[in-house]
């Protein structure tokens, strides 16, 4: 069985400029999970969504918004961004919520120039 | 308040030595999950345990075992006879606070395994 999987693989934007990633979940999981890692950290929390529904915001900018779709792939969308905001996008599928095990994409990997 | 502190940020040991990564975690919550990630260089996190609150059974698969201790809020991640493909970074997570999910990473530890 494929599992996660999220587009584009490597993306270089410009300040001020709009971002979509993409991530399709393990199939047979409903829970979506949006996480950023900065370079030398652990991930950190944005969002997770579970039946399309948003069940948990982490402490991000409201530059940062996502939805999921009713065959439960995500996007994660970033407006007007900031060279901080350079760092791999990770997304991550889970039964249901994440008391189960999640399991993560690849990620995206965002440059900001 | 959450937290998980990785204290060992890299751990440098020769092929076929034994290796400890600590964990220490920190939560009021009485029902919390307890979860390790292994990041290889690839950037793909990948699953290798997870542990409930109300288990403190240690856990052994193959070469890895796990040591949860709740008297000291500790979960430690041991590496016998390691080797040259264990080489990557190690991330502790907790996940508390009800059915709502997200994980709290410590910073991770780089482990590089020497031939």
């Amino acid at each position: 069985d494929a599992g996660v999987t999220q587009s584009p693989t490597h993306l270089i934007k410009t300040r001020g400029q709009h971002v979509t990633l993409r991530c399709s979940p393990i199939s047979g999981h409903k829970s979506v999970s949006w996480y950023q890692q900065v370079l030398g950290q652990g991930p950190q929390f944005i969002f997770q969504y579970y039946e399309k529904e948003e069940r948990g915001r982490g402490n991000f900018p409201d530059r940062f918004s996502a939805r999921q779709f009713p065959n439960y792939s995500s996007e994660l969308n970033v407006n007007a961004l900031l060279l901080g905001d350079s760092a791999l996008y990770l997304c991550a599928s889970s039964v249901r919520g994440a008391r189960n095990e999640q399991y993560f994409g690849p990620g995206t990997r965002l440059t900001v120039t | 308040a959450q937290k998980v502190t990785q204290a060992q940020t890299e751990i440098s040991v020769v092929e076929k030595e034994d290796v400890t990564l600590d964990c220490v975690y920190e939560t009021r919550d009485t029902t919390y999950y307890l979860f390790w990630y292994k990041q290889p260089p690839s950037g793909e996190l990948v699953f290798l345990i997870r542990r409930n609150s109300f288990d403190e059974q240690n856990e052994i698969s193959g070469r890895y075992s796990w040591n949860f201790q709740k008297s000291t809020s500790s979960f430690n991640f041991t590496i016998t006879a390691s080797q040259v493909v264990d080489s990557a970074v190690y991330f502790c997570a907790l996940k508390a606070g009800g059915s709502q999910g997200n994980l709290i990473f410590g910073k991770g530890t780089k482990l590089s395994v020497k031939p």
